[in-house]
C-alpha cells in the first residue's frame, strides 16, 4: 500500500526557516510525481510545489526563490525547506502523488508562521 | 494562471436528493480536470479525475461531466456521508489550480 507521511511543520516566527519531510512507503518517489498542497485555516487548497521523477521542479510563483524541494533516494524522502517565511505560509501542508492530480495524501503537517 | 470558479458556495441539500456542483475555469482546461471531497479535519479525497473518471472504491452515485471551460460534479442520491466541502482542480497548465469549494450541507 502506497503511503506518505509528512512532519517537520512547527511555530516558526517571520523570516524564518523550515524543512518539512514527506516520507513514501510502498512506492518509490524517484519513480513517482511527488507534489506539496497546502490549506490556509478555513480557506481552499493552493498547490505549491511538484518534482518530476527526473528531478525536475515546479514553484508557485509565492514561494519561488524561498521554497526548495530536494530528496533523499536512500530515504525514499521528499524535502521541503522554507525560507523568508511569511504569515501567508501558515496553513497545513501535504504532500501528494501523482501527476495532475493526486490520489495518495499525507496526513498533513501544519506550519505557524507568527511572532 | 488558470482561475477556477465553484457555484454554488453553499448547497443546502435533503438526505436521498440530487446535488449538482458547478465549475468553470477561466480557460480551456481540455478535460485535465479532477473533484475532491472533503470533510472538516480530514484529508481530501480524489473522486474524479480527467473530468469524469471515477477514481478507485468512489461510489457510482458519484459523476463527472463537461470539458473546456464548464464542468458537473453530480451526487445522484445524497447519503449522510457526502455532506462535505467539493473542490474542483485543472492540471492543464502549471500551476494546478483548486476552485474555492462548494460546501454541501444537510437541508
Amino acid at each position: 500500500e502506497e503511503q506518505l507521511v509528512e512532519s517537520g511543520g512547527d511555530l516558526v516566527q517571520p523570516g524564518g526557516s523550515l524543512r518539512l519531510s514527506c516520507a513514501a512507503s510502498g512506492f518509490t518517489i524517484s519513480h513517482h510525481y511527488i507534489n506539496w498542497v497546502r490549506q490556509a485555516p478555513g480557506k481552499e487548497l493552493e498547490w505549491v510545489s511538484l518534482m518530476y521523477g527526473d528531478g525536475t521542479t515546479y514553484y508557485i510563483d509565492s514561494v519561488r526563490g524561498r521554497f526548495t524541494l530536494s530528496r533523499s533516494t536512500s530515504e525514499n524522502t521528499l524535502y521541503l525547506q522554507m525560507n523568508s517565511l511569511r504569515a501567508e505560509d501558515t496553513a497545513v501542508y501535504y504532500c501528494g502523488s501523482g501527476y495532475g492530480f493526486l490520489l495518495t495524501w499525507g496526513q498533513g503537517t501544519p506550519v505557524t508562521v507568527s511572532s | 494562471e488558470i482561475l477556477m470558479t465553484q457555484s454554488p458556495a453553499t448547497l443546502s441539500v435533503s438526505p436521498g436528493e440530487r446535488a449538482t456542483l458547478s465549475c468553470r475555469a477561466s480557460q480551456s482546461v481540455s478535460n485535465n480536470l479532477a473533484w475532491y471531497q472533503q470533510k472538516p479535519g480530514h484529508v481530501p479525497r480524489l473522486l474524479i479525475y480527467r473530468a469524469s473518471d471515477r477514481s478507485t472504491g468512489i461510489p457510482a452515485r458519484f459523476s463527472g461531466s463537461g470539458s473546456g471551460t464548464e464542468f458537473t460534479l453530480t451526487i445522484s442520491s445524497l447519503q449522510s456521508e457526502d455532506f462535505a466541502v467539493y473542490y474542483c482542480q485543472q492540471y492543464n497548465n502549471w500551476p494546478w489550480t483548486f476552485g474555492q469549494g462548494t460546501k454541501v450541507e444537510i437541508k
